[in-house]
Protein backbone atom coordinates (compact mmCIF):
# COMPACT_ATOMS: atom_id res chain seq x y z
CA UNK A 1 0.00 0.00 0.00
CA UNK A 2 0.84 3.69 -0.63
CA UNK A 3 1.56 5.52 2.34
CA UNK A 4 0.57 8.92 2.81
CA UNK A 5 2.65 11.53 4.88
CA UNK A 6 1.85 14.88 5.51
CA UNK A 7 3.24 17.27 7.59
CA UNK A 8 3.40 19.29 10.18
CA UNK A 9 0.57 17.69 11.80
CA UNK A 10 -0.64 20.64 13.00
CA UNK A 11 0.09 24.63 13.07
CA UNK A 12 -0.82 27.93 14.43
CA UNK A 13 -1.84 30.46 12.05
CA UNK A 14 -3.32 34.03 11.97
CA UNK A 15 -5.60 35.82 9.90
CA UNK A 16 -3.80 36.71 6.38
CA UNK A 17 -1.00 34.53 6.71
CA UNK A 18 0.33 32.25 3.68
CA UNK A 19 -0.05 28.59 4.78
CA UNK A 20 1.83 25.55 3.30
CA UNK A 21 0.97 21.94 4.12
CA UNK A 22 3.17 19.00 2.52
CA UNK A 23 2.12 15.75 1.82
CA UNK A 24 4.91 13.00 0.73
CA UNK A 25 3.91 9.54 -1.23
CA UNK A 26 5.95 6.24 -0.22
CA UNK A 27 6.28 5.73 -3.73
CA UNK A 28 5.52 7.46 -7.21
CA UNK A 29 2.05 8.62 -7.91
CA UNK A 30 2.26 10.97 -10.52
CA UNK A 31 0.14 13.62 -10.02
CA UNK A 32 -3.09 11.51 -8.95
CA UNK A 33 -3.49 13.40 -5.60
CA UNK A 34 -6.50 15.05 -4.12
CA UNK A 35 -6.65 17.64 -0.89
CA UNK A 36 -10.11 17.92 1.10
CA UNK A 37 -10.77 20.34 3.58
CA UNK A 38 -12.97 18.81 6.84
CA UNK A 39 -14.40 21.23 9.97
CA UNK A 40 -15.48 19.33 12.83
CA UNK A 41 -18.46 17.71 12.76
CA UNK A 42 -18.79 18.09 8.95
CA UNK A 43 -18.27 16.07 5.92
CA UNK A 44 -14.85 16.49 3.78
CA UNK A 45 -14.92 18.89 0.69
CA UNK A 46 -13.44 18.36 -1.84
CA UNK A 47 -10.79 21.01 -3.02
CA UNK A 48 -8.05 19.97 -5.29
CA UNK A 49 -8.09 16.87 -7.66
CA UNK A 50 -4.85 15.94 -10.43
CA UNK A 51 -2.69 17.69 -7.48
CA UNK A 52 -3.03 21.37 -8.93
CA UNK A 53 -6.91 21.46 -10.18
CA UNK A 54 -9.20 22.81 -8.34
CA UNK A 55 -12.70 21.89 -7.72
CA UNK A 56 -15.91 23.72 -9.01
CA UNK A 57 -16.62 26.46 -6.79
CA UNK A 58 -13.48 26.61 -4.49
CA UNK A 59 -11.69 29.90 -4.15
CA UNK A 60 -8.07 30.66 -5.99
CA UNK A 61 -7.02 31.25 -2.85
CA UNK A 62 -6.09 27.35 -2.67
CA UNK A 63 -3.71 25.92 -4.71
CA UNK A 64 -1.76 22.81 -5.27
CA UNK A 65 1.49 21.33 -6.34
CA UNK A 66 4.08 18.68 -7.13
CA UNK A 67 4.09 15.13 -8.98
CA UNK A 68 5.95 11.87 -7.92
CA UNK A 69 5.90 11.76 -4.77
CA UNK A 70 6.46 15.18 -3.12
CA UNK A 71 3.24 17.82 -3.04
CA UNK A 72 1.58 20.81 -1.45
CA UNK A 73 -1.33 22.43 -0.38
CA UNK A 74 -1.39 26.09 0.00
CA UNK A 75 -3.35 28.87 1.41
CA UNK A 76 -2.80 32.22 0.14
CA UNK A 77 -4.10 34.69 2.75
CA UNK A 78 -5.63 32.52 5.39
CA UNK A 79 -9.25 33.66 6.54
CA UNK A 80 -11.34 32.32 9.71
CA UNK A 81 -13.83 30.08 7.69
CA UNK A 82 -10.00 28.23 6.80
CA UNK A 83 -9.56 27.10 10.16
CA UNK A 84 -9.91 23.31 9.54
CA UNK A 85 -8.23 19.73 9.05
CA UNK A 86 -6.78 19.29 5.66
CA UNK A 87 -6.06 15.31 4.06
CA UNK A 88 -4.11 14.42 1.12
CA UNK A 89 -5.32 11.23 -0.72
CA UNK A 90 -3.64 9.04 -3.34
CA UNK A 91 -5.81 7.93 -6.33
CA UNK A 92 -2.93 6.47 -8.41
CA UNK A 93 -3.47 2.79 -7.23
CA UNK A 94 -5.60 0.33 -4.70
CA UNK A 95 -6.36 0.90 -1.71
CA UNK A 96 -6.38 4.54 -2.16
CA UNK A 97 -5.02 6.14 0.93
CA UNK A 98 -5.21 9.26 2.78
CA UNK A 99 -2.69 11.49 4.77
CA UNK A 100 -3.45 11.14 8.86
CA UNK A 101 -4.71 15.23 8.91
CA UNK A 102 -3.03 18.82 8.75
CA UNK A 103 -5.07 20.71 11.81
CA UNK A 104 -4.92 24.26 11.08
CA UNK A 105 -5.40 26.77 14.01
CA UNK A 106 -5.92 30.18 14.95
CA UNK A 107 -2.93 31.59 16.66
CA UNK B 1 -27.97 19.97 -7.00
CA UNK B 2 -26.03 17.13 -6.43
CA UNK B 3 -26.80 15.42 -2.98
CA UNK B 4 -25.49 12.18 -1.12
CA UNK B 5 -28.10 11.33 1.73
CA UNK B 6 -26.78 8.21 4.05
CA UNK B 7 -28.68 6.17 6.40
CA UNK B 8 -28.78 3.14 8.34
CA UNK B 9 -26.17 3.33 10.77
CA UNK B 10 -26.45 2.64 14.92
CA UNK B 11 -25.43 0.92 17.45
CA UNK B 12 -24.54 -2.76 16.78
CA UNK B 13 -23.05 -6.10 18.94
CA UNK B 14 -19.91 -7.45 17.85
CA UNK B 15 -20.42 -9.67 15.58
CA UNK B 16 -23.51 -8.27 14.09
CA UNK B 17 -24.55 -6.95 10.67
CA UNK B 18 -25.91 -3.85 9.87
CA UNK B 19 -26.72 -2.10 6.00
CA UNK B 20 -25.74 0.84 5.14
CA UNK B 21 -27.38 2.99 2.48
CA UNK B 22 -27.28 6.06 0.01
CA UNK B 23 -29.50 8.54 -1.58
CA UNK B 24 -28.61 9.98 -4.77
CA UNK B 25 -30.00 12.80 -6.63
CA UNK B 26 -29.54 16.04 -8.22
CA UNK B 27 -27.35 13.80 -10.57
CA UNK B 28 -27.53 10.78 -13.08
CA UNK B 29 -26.59 7.90 -10.59
CA UNK B 30 -25.81 5.39 -13.42
CA UNK B 31 -22.74 7.04 -14.76
CA UNK B 32 -20.98 7.43 -11.78
CA UNK B 33 -18.88 5.54 -9.65
CA UNK B 34 -19.27 5.18 -6.36
CA UNK B 35 -17.46 4.74 -2.61
CA UNK B 36 -17.77 4.17 0.97
CA UNK B 37 -14.94 6.20 3.10
CA UNK B 38 -15.14 6.00 6.96
CA UNK B 39 -13.75 8.10 9.80
CA UNK B 40 -13.28 6.48 13.52
CA UNK B 41 -13.76 8.95 16.22
CA UNK B 42 -11.00 11.75 16.42
CA UNK B 43 -9.33 9.62 13.90
CA UNK B 44 -7.97 10.36 10.02
CA UNK B 45 -10.25 9.48 7.04
CA UNK B 46 -10.37 5.46 5.54
CA UNK B 47 -11.25 4.80 2.04
CA UNK B 48 -13.40 1.39 2.83
CA UNK B 49 -15.00 0.94 -0.98
CA UNK B 50 -15.39 1.65 -4.38
CA UNK B 51 -17.92 0.14 -6.95
CA UNK B 52 -18.10 1.35 -10.98
CA UNK B 53 -21.49 2.80 -12.09
CA UNK B 54 -22.15 -0.76 -13.88
CA UNK B 55 -21.38 -2.67 -11.11
CA UNK B 56 -18.74 -4.41 -12.98
CA UNK B 57 -15.59 -3.54 -11.24
CA UNK B 58 -15.74 -3.69 -6.91
CA UNK B 59 -12.67 -2.98 -4.63
CA UNK B 60 -12.43 -2.99 -1.08
CA UNK B 61 -9.76 -2.26 1.38
CA UNK B 62 -8.25 -5.30 3.36
CA UNK B 63 -9.34 -4.28 6.69
CA UNK B 64 -13.45 -5.02 5.50
CA UNK B 65 -12.47 -7.64 2.54
CA UNK B 66 -14.91 -10.89 2.95
CA UNK B 67 -16.89 -8.82 6.19
CA UNK B 68 -18.45 -5.94 4.10
CA UNK B 69 -20.02 -6.06 0.40
CA UNK B 70 -20.37 -3.07 -1.66
CA UNK B 71 -23.93 -2.90 -4.33
CA UNK B 72 -25.78 -0.32 -5.91
CA UNK B 73 -29.36 -0.04 -7.29
CA UNK B 74 -29.46 2.57 -10.18
CA UNK B 75 -32.99 2.42 -10.98
CA UNK B 76 -32.97 3.38 -7.87
CA UNK B 77 -30.29 5.54 -7.30
CA UNK B 78 -29.06 3.76 -4.49
CA UNK B 79 -25.61 2.66 -2.77
CA UNK B 80 -25.69 0.14 -0.14
CA UNK B 81 -22.71 -1.04 1.97
CA UNK B 82 -23.51 -4.70 3.75
CA UNK B 83 -21.55 -4.90 6.80
CA UNK B 84 -21.15 -8.25 8.35
CA UNK B 85 -19.05 -9.84 11.34
CA UNK B 86 -18.80 -6.12 13.10
CA UNK B 87 -15.99 -5.56 14.71
CA UNK B 88 -15.04 -2.69 17.68
CA UNK B 89 -12.70 -1.17 15.16
CA UNK B 90 -15.58 -0.68 12.66
CA UNK B 91 -17.26 1.87 14.73
CA UNK B 92 -16.78 5.12 12.75
CA UNK B 93 -19.01 7.53 10.48
CA UNK B 94 -19.38 6.36 7.00
CA UNK B 95 -18.96 8.36 4.38
CA UNK B 96 -20.94 8.06 0.80
CA UNK B 97 -18.61 9.61 -2.04
CA UNK B 98 -19.35 10.26 -6.07
CA UNK B 99 -15.60 9.99 -7.72
CA UNK B 100 -15.36 11.75 -11.47
CA UNK B 101 -13.53 10.58 -13.96
CA UNK B 102 -9.97 12.28 -15.37
CA UNK B 103 -7.44 11.31 -18.42
CA UNK B 104 -4.83 10.25 -16.84
CA UNK B 105 -2.09 9.63 -19.26
CA UNK B 106 -4.38 7.40 -21.26
CA UNK B 107 -6.04 5.63 -18.38
CA UNK B 108 -8.75 6.88 -16.79
CA UNK B 109 -8.18 7.76 -12.55
CA UNK B 110 -10.87 8.60 -9.99
CA UNK B 111 -11.26 11.31 -7.51
CA UNK B 112 -13.96 12.55 -4.78
CA UNK B 113 -15.98 14.90 -5.84
CA UNK B 114 -19.17 15.01 -3.49
CA UNK B 115 -19.56 13.52 -0.36
CA UNK B 116 -22.46 12.81 1.45
CA UNK B 117 -23.22 14.04 5.62
CA UNK B 118 -22.38 10.37 7.06
CA UNK B 119 -23.87 8.07 9.25
CA UNK B 120 -22.47 6.97 12.75
CA UNK B 121 -21.76 2.90 13.00
CA UNK B 122 -21.15 2.21 16.50
CA UNK B 123 -20.21 -1.37 17.38
CA UNK B 124 -20.27 -1.85 20.77
CA UNK B 125 -21.73 -4.60 23.27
Amino acid sequence: DIQMTQSPSSLSASVGDRVTITCRASQGISNYLAWFQQKPGKAPKSLIYAASSLQSGVPSKFSGSGSGTDFTLTISSLQPEDFATYYCQQYNSYPWTFGQGTKVEIK
Amino acid sequence: EVQLVESGGGLVKPGGSLRLSCAASGFTFSSYSMNWVRQAPGKGLEWVSSISSSSSYIYYADSVKGRFTISRDNAKNSLYLQMNSLRAEDTAVYYCARVRAHDGFGELKYYFDYWGQGTLVTVSS
